[in-house]
């Protein structure tokens, strides 16, 4: 089945307990994307990868970091995370890493519920 | 200033009638896309409809439709015939272009969306 898996669905740490979340599709997809998902403001990018070992800032990438050394993976890294990244985290892929005007949607994981205490 | 502004933080329907969510969009690109996802109560995104820049049609996908007015730089959607399954938060995203071959996506903060039997 083509998805895209994040791990783990719920987290609950402390402030400055480093973490990661792991995110991994199974479509060959080019491009993939974490974004953080608050009340009130919507989905926001964090960071983007067009490919491996290509990544790029989102809107909100400070706090966080990533890595693409697989195309398959693009774990989020939280190295000293704080109460205000308390938020629902999605990763998403999709086909082509060039292509603006490309039809194809992104594929979403289920989500991340994390919480910052 | 909001790349992507989504007017209506909530609406109410009926059952069988139709409904536009808004939005509009801020660009000074000529090449992006367009798209409308859905997000139920249990949480995942799912895509509903997309329109490329230079598309000259509305898209259609079933009962939704992108009633798509460049020079106005809007992009709302319609939902005909709205069931009891609708009921969710609409996102409109942009996907633009991120510099130097990138690109990236920008989400509305959202229309939560009831319909009433």
């Amino acid at each position: 089945e083509a998805q895209v898996t994040q791990n783990p669905r719920y987290l609950i740490t402390v402030t400055g307990k480093k973490l990661t979340v792991t995110c991994s599709q199974n479509m060959n997809h080019e491009y993939m994307s974490w974004y953080r998902q608050d009340p009130g403001l919507g989905l926001r990018q964090i960071y983007y990868s067009m490919n491996v070992e290509v990544t790029d800032k989102g809107d909100v990438p400070e706090g966080y970091k990533v890595s693409r050394k697989e195309k398959r993976n693009f774990p989020l890294i939280l190295e000293s995370p704080s109460p205000n990244q308390t938020s629902l985290y999605f990763c998403a892929s999709s086909p082509y890493g060039h292509r603006v005007l490309a039809t194809d949607t992104q594929y979403f994981g289920p989500g991340t519920r994390l919480t910052v205490l | 200033a909001q790349k992507i502004t989504q007017t209506q933080p909530g609406m109410f329907v009926q059952e069988k009638e139709a409904v536009t969510l808004d939005c509009t969009y801020d660009t000074s690109d000529q090449s992006y896309g367009l798209f409308w996802y859905k997000q139920p109560s249990s949480g995942e995104m799912i895509f509903l409809i997309y329109q490329g820049s230079y598309d000259e049609q509305n898209a259609t996908e079933g009962r939704y439709s992108l009633n798509f007015q460049k020079a106005r730089k809007s992009a709302n959607l319609v939902i005909s015939a709205s069931q009891l399954g609708d009921s969710a938060m609409y996102f409109c995203a942009m996907r633009e272009s991120g510099g130097s071959g990138t690109y990236k996506y920008i989400f509305g903060t959202g229309t939560r969306l009831k319909v009433l039997a």
